[in-house]
Formats: structure tokens, sequence, C-alpha cells
């Protein structure tokens, strides 16, 4: 089945700086990819998702990039802000709706 | 707010007993899913159902059941409940539960089981 490997698992970063986030997948099959951000105590909010027909999609101060041939995306965060602390998880689909889920990454924004 | 409701928010049981969480999705979303959330196992896909019909099956136990009414909401059963149950249970919705469907998630039901 799919795996979904995500790092790092924590990231800490200035405001105003830029975040990255890695994923890769091990199913050449997967052709879509979104990514949640998780608030303590709440439900994981889609905050970006790009299908593989596609190999960037930008959203204000959100970015994705899909690179299918090496199997591996990334989000970008730019002018990061402290309502960004969040843990982010990365996905893929390869059938259906299931989505397998990387581990996750706990972003710390400091002022 | 996603528009995925989840009843109830949280729930503390004993080993061995029985719980129901359920799901209502978002107005005029057909498939429902359930997901797992625990500290050793991150988030884990459970099952889907799309118009009250299962579609796909991920590591869900067999002391774990589900349905999808015809009204669309959708009943997640656990029994003979386990300590190793303790987790976070999330319902999701979406529009056709196709592969590239947007997925929207509830605010979870937190599961103790003491």
């Amino acid at each position: 089945g799919e795996n979904v490997e995500q790092h790092p698992s924590t990231l800490s970063v200035q405001e105003g700086d830029s975040a990255v986030i890695k994923c890769t997948y091990s199913d050449s099959a997967s052709n879509y990819f979104p990514w949640y951000k998780q608030e303590l105590g709440k439900g994981p909010q889609l905050i970006i998702d790009i299908r593989s027909n596609v190999g960037e999609k930008k959203d204000q101060r959100i970015a994705v990039t899909l690179n299918k041939t090496a199997k591996h995306f990334s989000l970008h965060i730019t002018e990061t802000q402290p309502e960004d602390s969040a843990v982010y998880f990365c996905a893929a689909s390869n059938s259906w709706g299931k989505l397998q889920f990387g581990a996750g990454t706990q972003v710390v924004v400091t002022p | 707010d996603s528009g995925v409701t989840q009843t109830p928010k949280h729930l503390i049981t004993a080993t061995g007993q029985r719980v129901t969480l359920r799901c209502s999705p978002r107005s005029g979303d057909l498939s429902v899913y359930w997901y797992q959330q625990s500290l050793d196992q991150g988030l884990q896909f459970l099952i889907q159902y799309y118009n009250g019909e299962e579609r796909a099956k991920g590591n869900i136990l067999e002391r774990f059941s589900a349905q999808q009414f015809p009204d669309l909401h959708s009943e997640l059963n656990l029994s003979s409940l386990e300590l190793g149950d303790s987790a976070l249970y999330f319902c999701a919705s979406s529009v056709s539960g196709d592969t590239a469907d947007t997925q929207y998630f509830g605010p979870g039901t937190r599961l103790t089981v003491l």
C-alpha cells in the first residue's frame, strides 16, 4: 500500500521567515496530495491541495510543489506569522478517497 | 467550521464496553470517511461510505463497525473496548468520494478508555 514520509517532525522559524515541509510517497499511482493544518483540540483543516496533472499551486502565502518523477511534494509557507503555528500533515491518495497521512510536522513560529 | 458535525465531543468509558460515535456530513456530501488519530499510529484511515454503501476499508479492527444511513449521517460502533482504543476519531466528508475529492474533517470525538 501507500506509504508517506514527512520531514521534519518539528520546525521552528522566526516570524517573517519561510517554512518548508517535505513529503515523499511510495505508490506511483497516487494522484491527489492535500495538506492539512491541525490546531490543538481541532480537526484537520485543508489548507491547499494539488492534483497529479499540476506541478505547482499557490494560494497567497502558501504554495505546494509536486515532483511525480521523484515522488515527492513540498509545502512552502512564506512570511510566517504566529497564527501559522500548528501541526501540518501531508497526505496522498491512490484509490477512492483513502488518504494516507504523513506523521506530521509541528511548526512553531516565534515572534 | 468545516460543516461536518460529530457527537459526542468527549467520551469516557471502561474496557469491554461498546460506544457509538455519530457524524453528520456537510450538506450535499455523499461520502463519509472515518479516521483514527493516536499518538503512536498518527492519522489512520478506517473506512469510507458512499451514499449508504461501503466503498473502501483501511486497517479497521473487527471489533469496529460503521454504517451510513439514508439521511447520509454515519455511525462508528466500537465494541469490546481496550485501553489502546483511546484516541481521537475523526469523520470527514466529500461530495463524491472519488480519489481526488476534497475531504473536510469534523472536530472529532475524543475517546478515553479506562
